[in-house]
This record gives structure tokens, C-alpha cells and sequence, in this order.
């Protein structure tokens, strides 16, 4: 059971975009704007993608957004590309004692 | 751009420890912070720990405090994760990243299979 609560798995078509939620707490994503995003090909190092909420990392294209509201936060993929299709997990900050807490994991699949 | 390369798949039994390596390349080792995370079979990601290779200061999540080592070898630019007291449900994979301000794992590994096997 993940400290934070994502979907299992999103789907969307090329071209669309797809959301991806991330719900924690006010310990974690709601006390915090250090949310970060990473995709993970399976067999593969995962990948930064979205740091502090909103930034992407160089290199990262801006069809990457993230945004956050109260203790959850979002990934935005917006014209959805067969090569996106991974899994992406969210992470929080949460304070000193715990360090990070991280979500399950979402499967997306680009139909 | 930082690498990191870690050590081989292991099979161990319980009750025995397991020590993986990761190599650090493209970076100042020194100015690093690395944490170790763990992603189980049907488990979310779980953060190890971490050092901090300035300070050789290292922290550990409580659920593994007095399991688990983590060490840093500055001439091989090589940081190390060894759990002792292995356990069926320590069956995982293990990676290695740098961990920034607001623990952002900017750069990971190649994760490192570790099977407990009877």
C-alpha cells in the first residue's frame, strides 16, 4: 500500500492528452511543492520528468506539465505519443523524519 | 550528467545480507547526495535511505534502521546499500539515485534484482 494514491492505470489515444492524479496528504504533497514525476520504461533506469510541481528538467518535452492543488497533484501528457507509454510514478517530500513517500505507480497505455 | 551502474542480480536466503553497488560516473562525487529505493513485486516504491557523501552522513527510513548499511567509497566513486537479516518480503529491485533539494532523484540506476529464496 503507497503513501500516495494514484490511478492503476490511464490510457489515451495519440495525439490526446491523459491526467494522472497524485493524492496524499498535508503531510506530504499538500505541505509541500517538492512533487516530482518520473516515467519508467520497465526494465529500464527511470526518468525525471517533472520536479518542484511544475518544472521539467532540460531535455523533457513541454507536452509535461505538472500542477497541484491541496494534497493532490497532477501529470499532464498532452499529445500523447506511442513512446509515452510507461509507467509514472509521483513522489513528495515529506519532512525530515520520513524523507519521501512515493505513489504506486500508473500504466499508460496509448491505444 | 550523472551515470550510475549498478551491481548484478543476487539470489540470497533469508536470514542472510546483500550488498549492491552503485557507481557513480559524470559527475563530483563529493557534491552528491544518493538515496537507495526499493520497488517490490506488487509494491510500491519505498525509500531506503540515503548519504549524504560531503558529510559521509547517512540517514535511513525507520522501518529499516539497523538493517541496513549505507556506505560511500570516494576513491571508486561507488556508494553501497547492505540489509542484513534478509527477509522472503526484501525480494525487490533495488536502485540508486541522486537525490537533490526537495528530493528530486534526478538520476537512477539501473536497479538491481535481489530474490529471496528458500
Amino acid at each position: 500500500q503507497s503513501a500516495l494514491t494514484q490511478p492503476r492505470s490511464v490510457s489515451g489515444s495519440p495525439g490526446h492528452s491523459v491526467t494522472i492524479s497524485c493524492t496524499g496528504t498535508s503531510s506530504d504533497v499538500g505541505g509541500y511543492d517538492y512533487v516530482s514525476w518520473y516515467q519508467h520504461h520497465p526494465g529500464r533506469a527511470p526518468k525525471l520528468i517533472i520536479y518542484d510541481v511544475s518544472q521539467r528538467p532540460s531535455g523533457v518535452p513541454d507536452r509535461f506539465s505538472g500542477s497541484k492543488s491541496a494534497n493532490t497533484a497532477s501529470l499532464t501528457i498532452s499529445g500523447l505519443q506511442a513512446e509515452d507509454e510507461a509507467d509514472y510514478f509521483c513522489c513528495s517530500y515529506a519532512g525530515s523524519f520520513t524523507h519521501v513517500v512515493f505513489g504506486g505507480g500508473t500504466k499508460l497505455t496509448v491505444l | 550528467q550523472v551515470q550510475l551502474v549498478q551491481s548484478g542480480a543476487e539470489v540470497k536466503k533469508p536470514g542472510s545480507s546483500v550488498k549492491v553497488s552503485c557507481k557513480a560516473s559524470g559527475g563530483t562525487f563529493r557534491s552528491l547526495t544518493f538515496s537507495w529505493v526499493r520497488q517490490a513485486p506488487g509494491v510500491g516504491l519505498e525509500w531506503v535511505g540515503g548519504i549524504i557523501i560531503n558529510f559521509n552522513t547517512a540517514t535511513y527510513a525507520e522501518k529499516f534502521e539497523g538493517r541496513v548499511t549505507i556506505t560511500a567509497d570516494e576513491s571508486t566513486s561507488t556508494v553501497y546499500m547492505e540489509m542484513s537479516s534478509l527477509r522472503i518480503e526484501d525480494t525487490a529491485v533495488y536502485y540508486c539515485a541522486t537525490d537533490g533539494p526537495g528530493a528530486v532523484f534526478d538520476y537512477w540506476g539501473q536497479g538491481t534484482l535481489v530474490t529471496l529464496s528458500s
